[in-house]
């Protein structure tokens, strides 16, 4: 199946600072990529769908100022966590449509951000 | 009413038994449903693809639409405690939005 790679896989960051978590589609080119926050025991919270060359799609209560989301190319997606705090302590996960593989999307290994 | 209902369990079960796990929806407009398997501290691994009705099987693993019930179900053969896991199954219309079960957690016993 079609690998998707994110980085890093945990980082701890100082209350204040900004971190930046990358997401790559591998073997596949993806027009469409989605990130979500997941809590522990809770299902996927989508955050947003960002797409290539253009600006990213927020779900409602999502503040874009402050998860800012770059799909500057076609295997490439970054989501940057800005002036973080520690309730922005959580796993975020990104996935991608594959088009070689109809309409499903495969995920990234996940990152956990933790905010001290 | 949610898009998709998923029981979240959980569900524990003996070393070798068959499992079951289920997904409804609301939206008879759904083609596309997937199953996903998430080991804890882990992204989602997708399972199971099928387009539209019918079986789909892939070793220990049978997919099955009912899209005229709105119900799909993961059937698992001779299950391992590797398998103890949460299963998530998605769905989608154009494969531009997709929705997502709660996930049930998943415990096979030794």
């Amino acid at each position: 199946g079609a690998v998707v790679s994110q980085h890093p896989s945990r980082v701890i960051c100082k209350s204040g600072t900004s971190v930046k978590i990358e997401c790559r589609s591998l073997d596949f080119q993806a027009t469409t990529m989605f990130w979500y926050r997941q809590f522990p025991k809770q299902s996927l919270m989508l955050m947003a769908t960002s797409n290539e060359g253009s600006k990213a799609t927020y779900e409602q209560g999502v503040e874009k100022d402050k998860f800012l989301i770059n799909h500057a190319s076609l295997t490439l997606s970054t989501l940057t966590v800005t002036s973080a705090h520690p309730e922005d302590s959580s796993f975020y996960i990104c996935s991608a449509i594959s088009p070689d593989s109809g309409n499903t999307i495969y995920f990234g290994e996940g990152s956990w951000l933790t905010v001290v | 009413q949610k898009e998709v209902e998923q029981d979240p369990g959980p569900l524990s079960v003996p070393e070798g038994a068959i499992v079951s796990l289920n997904c409804t929806y609301s939206n008879s407009a759904f083609q596309y449903f997937m199953w996903y398997r998430q080991y804890s501290r882990k992204g989602p691994e997708l399972l199971m693809y099928t387009y539209s009705s019918g079986n789909k099987e892939d070793g220990r693993f049978t997919a099955q639409v009912d899209k005229s019930s709105k119900y799909i179900s993961l059937f698992i053969r001779d299950s391992q405690p590797s398998d103890s896991a949460t299963y998530l199954c998605a769905m989608t219309r154009t494969g531009n939005q997709f929705y997502f079960g709660t996930g049930t957690s998943l415990t096979v016993i030794p």
